[in-house]
């Protein structure tokens, strides 16, 4: 499997700024994905991003919201923007592996981020 | 659409029970199944998976049977022990051009010594 860091782990913002969230990989992947797992809930995608494509986002999420890049096949990252205390939340990004030929996702160890 | 439905938590045992967490599934197809493990203050790991009918995934001690005629991926283990204390996510994946993982609600697993 791919290992996958992501920075900053953990952040205290303070309302109406930005946060931008790293994801790193040590091998090329084609398919990554950003979760949000609200405080003693379970996750939720946010988008998944492709390299060379927009991001794909789901429902009740929104671009300007979350902003995402992918420039290349190892690095994503997640902006969240605006922020407000309702975004406090792990955020984790992860990959599929093996460039589609399987459908296992590993998880980065998640940006605690708590918002004031 | 895609949903899965696990046992409600918080489930405490002592050290050397026996453990289920039973997980059930709505998925159209054939999809993989999956239990992912979230140890206190970090991410999530991959702890086994099951891609086809009557197939057992395995990892650790723990084991988990596909069974599509009950729709169900219960995660069991003989015998716990305290550094199994996490919270437990079943998940599913109905494949294709879409590689969305579906996720229950999770399940906090608390081992006393």
């Amino acid at each position: 499997s791919a290992v996958i860091s992501q920075k900053p782990s953990r952040d205290i913002c303070q309302r109406g700024t930005s946060l931008t969230i790293q994801c790193q990989v040590d091998s090329q992947v084609t398919m990554m994905f950003w979760y949000r797992q609200q405080p003693g809930q379970s996750l939720t995608l946010i988008a998944t991003a492709n390299q060379g494509s927009e991001a794909t986002y789901e429902s009740g999420f929104v671009i300007d919201k979350f902003p995402i890049s992918r420039p290349n096949l190892t690095f994503s990252t997640l902006t969240v923007s605006n922020m407000s205390p309702e975004d406090s939340s792990i955020y984790l990004c992860s990959v599929e592996w093996s460039g589609g030929r399987s459908d296992t996702q590993y998880f980065g160890p998640g940006t605690r981020l708590t918002v004031l | 659409g895609n949903s899965v439905t696990q046992m409600e938590g918080p489930v405490t045992l002592s050290e050397e029970a026996f453990l289920t967490i039973n997980c059930t599934y709505t998925a159209t197809g054939y999809p993989s199944l999956f239990w992912y493990v979230q140890y206190p203050g970090e991410g999530l790991q991959l702890l086994l998976k099951a891609t086809k009918a009557d197939d057992k995934g395995s990892n650790k001690g723990f084991e988990a049977t596909y069974r599509k005629e009950t729709t169900s991926f219960h995660l069991e283990k003989g015998s716990v022990q305290v550094s199994d204390s996490a919270v437990y996510f079943c998940a599913l994946n109905s494949g294709g051009s879409n590689y969305k993982l579906t996720f229950g609600k999770g399940t906090l697993l608390t081992v006393n010594p």
